[in-house]
This record gives C-alpha cells, sequence and structure tokens, in this order.
C-alpha cells in the first residue's frame, strides 16, 4: 500500500529566502508521485510529478522536487520564495492499481512574509 | 495545458432541494473522473469515482443515494446532492485523468482537478 506524509503542517519563510516542504512517502514499488498547490476556494494546480525517469523534476514557477529513494523522500524546493507562493501544498500518490486514485498527504500551509 | 471547468463556483440554497454539479474536461477525454470533499482547512477526501458508461464508485462510508454521479461522455461526469442538508456544505472538488499518449505506465498520467464548487446549504 501506498502512503505519503508531509512533515510541517505550516511552513513561514520571508519573500526572497529558499522553500522547503518535507515529504515522505511509502511504497512497495517504484512511486509515482506529484506536488499540487491549491489557492484558497481554488482547485489544486499539478507543480510536478515524479514518474521514474529522472530523481530531480522540475515543475512550474521555478519549483522543484528531488526524490530520494534512500532516504524515501520527495521534498519540494524553490530557491527564492515569492508572495504568490502563498497556498496550500499537497504531496500526493498514485495508487499503483486500476483505480488510479491518488493519496493525499495532509497538506502544507506555506505562508510567505514581505 | 489540460483543463477541467467545474460548475458553479458557488452555490447557495435551501435545505431540501437538490443541486447538481457538472464536471467537464475541455481538451481531453478522460474515462475516470473522481469527485472530492474537502472540509476546511484538511486535504482532499476522495468521495466516488466516475466511470464513464457505468456506475460510479463509491468509497466507504459516502452514501450513494444522497451523491448522485453520473458520467455520459467522455467529457462530462455530474454530482447531484440530493435533498440537500447544512451538513452537506462544503467544498466539492472534481479531477479527471489524462488518458495520455504513447506508452507508459497510465498511474503516472496526473489528475487535473477543477476550481471547485463552494456548496452552502442553508
Amino acid at each position: 500500500a501506498q502512503s505519503v506524509t508531509q512533515l510541517d503542517s505550516h511552513v513561514s519563510v520571508s519573500e526572497g529566502t529558499p522553500v522547503l516542504l518535507r515529504c515522505n512517502y511509502s511504497s512497495s514499488y517504484s512511486p509515482s508521485l506529484f506536488w499540487y498547490v491549491q489557492h484558497p476556494n481554488k482547485g489544486l494546480q499539478l507543480l510536478l510529478k515524479y514518474t521514474s525517469a529522472a530523481t530531480l523534476v522540475k515543475g512550474i514557477n521555478g519549483f522543484e522536487a528531488e526524490f530520494k529513494k534512500s532516504e524515501t523522500s520527495f521534498h519540494l524546493t524553490k530557491p527564492s520564495a515569492h508572495m504568490s507562493d502563498a497556498a496550500e501544498y499537497f504531496c500526493v500518490v498514485s495508487v499503483m492499481d486500476s483505480s488510479y486514485k491518488l493519496i493525499f498527504g495532509s497538506g502544507t500551509r506555506l505562508l510567505v512574509r514581505p | 495545458g489540460a483543463v477541467v471547468s467545474q460548475h458553479p463556483s458557488w452555490v447557495i440554497c435551501k435545505s431540501g432541494t437538490s443541486v447538481k454539479i457538472e464536471c467537464r474536461s475541455l481538451d481531453f477525454q478522460a474515462t475516470t473522473m473522481f469527485w472530492y470533499r474537502q472540509f476546511p482547512k484538511q486535504s482532499l477526501m476522495l468521495m466516488a469515482t466516475s466511470n464513464e458508461g457505468s456506475k460510479a464508485t463509491y468509497e466507504q462510508g459516502v452514501e450513494k443515494d444522497k451523491f448522485l454521479i453520473n458520467h455520459a461522455s467522455l467529457t462530462l461526469s455530474t454530482l447531484t446532492v440530493t435533498s440537500a442538508h447544512p451538513e452537506d456544505s462544503s467544498f466539492y472538488i472534481c479531477s479527471a485523468r489524462d488518458l495520455g499518449t504513447g506508452t507508459g505506465r497510465s498511474w503516472y498520467q496526473p489528475q487535473h482537478f477543477g476550481d471547485g464548487t463552494r456548496l452552502s446549504i442553508l
């Protein structure tokens, strides 16, 4: 069975400083992992996805994530935070059967201070 | 990119009425769509999987007679909240799985989400 754990419910950074949102996964197989962002009263937008092609995945808006099998981690990073990055971020793993269901982490709220 | 349109974005109605929410994939086909419910400051909870041309699959604890799902075409799924009551008030979000092109395992294809529907029952 697959699962994801987001280690921080809230992360606060100053504008222009690096962002690190942590995610650990559990999977018996090579997982399919995603990071989604949700702004208030909006749906989810795909930031990036890991599909085993490359361990360092680049996404939209300057975000990237590194898949580390030895640490079972898929942390999301950005070199320099922008005020518009303030949102809820979800680490997600795909259930690897015909259901195509997604399993969501509990979410991390990113606060960006001016 | 793949776009999922969800309508309406906000609805307020009286207790006892039924509300229909539409989810459309605008530029891709989706044999499978998903309906989620999200409570304030919480993660998404999968309610049901909508399959084109067949019955929806509901998650444990979700009342299928309360939440009717129809997936009549490859681009449209609807969720009808029947006889809605205040406890049904929530944020409902749909997603559609992109079939993708070429070879490769389907579970690597991302889901694309609508903007959600805020349902308030008075």
